[in-house]
């Protein structure tokens, strides 16, 4: 069964920093893209960052592209997510997602999220 | 950027009804749309693929069409289950965009 856990939201200050780690199980982590997609309260869905399997291609949304990095550790069968310079407007809860397809691909599995909270 | 639009945001209908949701994109993505539906507190669930492929283990009352620019969900013959969002999403490029739902709510 695949399963992908989030973990390291919480309440941080705005300019602060975190990171967001995904533990993934139930299938070869290593030959999948994995995506970040965010979500704000009561709002909809918003694709924040994907990975390439080697991690050798990476992709972000503009609205935090040079402020959070993706990244993996395939040897772990973890993906992350560095935050920093968060704003306000960046609380959302945050899921992990597989991607499938071979040319061009498509989350099929998520985690339940983990809740960032930006604020003073 | 390619945006994704989608009508109604809000649909009203009763157990039994066939439902339609349209999602529209601002430039031609061939078949690289998925839609999802999402309940209260849970994470979004796959249910159509490259427009009109269903994912393994969603009832076949969930189907999806078009191409190019105008897609559609159809809920055939709606169940309580049913009642819920639902989200296109273009992957047409690595660049993901979603559409910004349709809340499906009892009549």
């Amino acid at each position: 069964e695949v399963q992908l856990v989030e973990s390291g939201g919480g309440l941080v200050q705005p300019g602060g920093s975190l990171r967001l780690s995904c533990a993934a199980s139930g299938f070869t982590f290593s030959s999948y893209w994995m995506s970040w997609v965010r979500q704000a309260p009561g709002k909809g869905l918003e694709w924040v960052a994907n990975i390439k399997q080697d991690g050798s291609e990476k992709y972000y949304v503009d609205s935090v592209k040079g402020r959070f990095t993706i990244s993996r550790d395939n040897a772990k069968n973890s993906l992350y997510l560095q935050m920093n310079s968060l704003r306000a407007e960046d609380t959302a809860v945050y899921y992990c997602a597989r991607d499938r397809g071979s040319y061009l691909i498509v989350p099929d599995y998520w985690g339940q999220g983990t809740l960032v909270t930006v604020s003073s | 950027d390619i945006q994704m639009t989608q009508s109604p945001s809000t649909l009203s209908a009763s157990v039994g009804d066939r439902v339609t949701i349209t999602c529209r994109a601002s430039q031609s993505i061939s078949s690289w749309l998925a839609w999802y539906q999402q309940k209260p507190g849970k994470a979004p669930k796959l249910l159509i693929y490259k427009a009109s492929s269903l994912e393994s283990g969603v009832p076949s009352r969930f189907s999806g069409s078009g191409s190019g620019t105008e897609f559609t969900l159809t809920i055939s013959s709606l169940q309580p289950d049913d009642f819920a969002t639902y989200y296109c999403q273009q992957y047409n490029s690595y660049f993901f965009t979603f559409g910004p739902g349709t809340k499906v709510d009892i009549k």
